[in-house]
């Protein structure tokens, strides 16, 4: 398997512009995950799915973000419009269902910045 | 109220001698408990996990990490460490009081290896 799939894996925009990025999580995996890297906060869970349903979303920071997961091999997050604090590495992570649900296979990461 | 403590944001030690990464945890249940590896410019990769089963548990790369219930920790280490282990380590805990998704990093320990 490829792994978990994010693109782009950087992003360089205005602010205002509206920015969509992109997860394909592994085959047969059953959860997936959105969390935001910064210096001064860490890592942060935005928002997560099970079988493509919005479970826990109490992370997503406003409503200019958005997430979406239509089907079970895609997932979007999408931020409109974009500001500069939310320039970060966006990571999406994917995870099996029983016997080993609370491993999560983490993406490369896109790496985001508004300008 | 955080609900895991990384004790050192950075740790410097040379190769061939033991880590010791600490974390503490805070949880009014049994909780699981984790040790993910970020490398520069990838994603993380999970080490090790602690599901109450064996209190002594063993994972990647010769590292390994002990639950202590009493002491509320979960510290990580490896004997001798290697060039390679030069990364970035977070302690991660899911509490049962919150929703099964909701996993919590800590705030990550940089490691740095030296000849």
């Amino acid at each position: 398997d490829a792994g978990v799939i994010q693109s782009p894996r950087h992003e360089v925009t205005e602010m205002g512009q509206e920015v969509t990025l992109r997860c394909k999580p592994i085959s047969g995996h059953d959860y997936l995950f959105w969390y935001r890297q910064t210096m001064m906060r860490g890592l942060e869970l935005l928002i997560y799915f099970n079988n493509n349903v919005p479970i826990d979303d109490s992370g997503m920071p406003e409503d200019r973000f958005s997430a979406k997961m239509p089907n079970a091999s895609f997932s979007t997050l999408k931020i409109q419009p974009s500001e500069p604090r939310d320039s970060a590495v966006y990571f999406c992570a994917s995870s099996p269902g029983p016997p080993n649900p609370d491993t999560q296979y983490f993406g490369p990461g896109t790496r985001l910045t508004v300008l | 109220a955080q609900s895991v403590t990384q004790l050192d944001s950075h740790v410097s030690v040379s190769e061939g001698t033991p880590v010791l990464l600490r974390c503490n945890y805070s949880s009014s249940y049994s909780p699981s408990l984790f040790w993910y590896v970020q490398h520069p410019n990838k994603g993380l990769q999970l080490l090790l996990k602690y599901t109450s089963a064996a209190t002594l548990v063993k994972g990647i790369n010769g590292f390994e990490a002990e639950f202590k219930k009493s002491e509320t920790s979960f510290h990580l280490t490896k004997p001798s460490a290697h060039m390679s282990d030069a990364a970035e380590y977070f302690c991660v805990v899911r509490t049962a009081t919150d929703s099964w998704g909701k996993f919590q990093f800590g705030a990550g320990t940089q490691v740095v290896v030296t000849p």
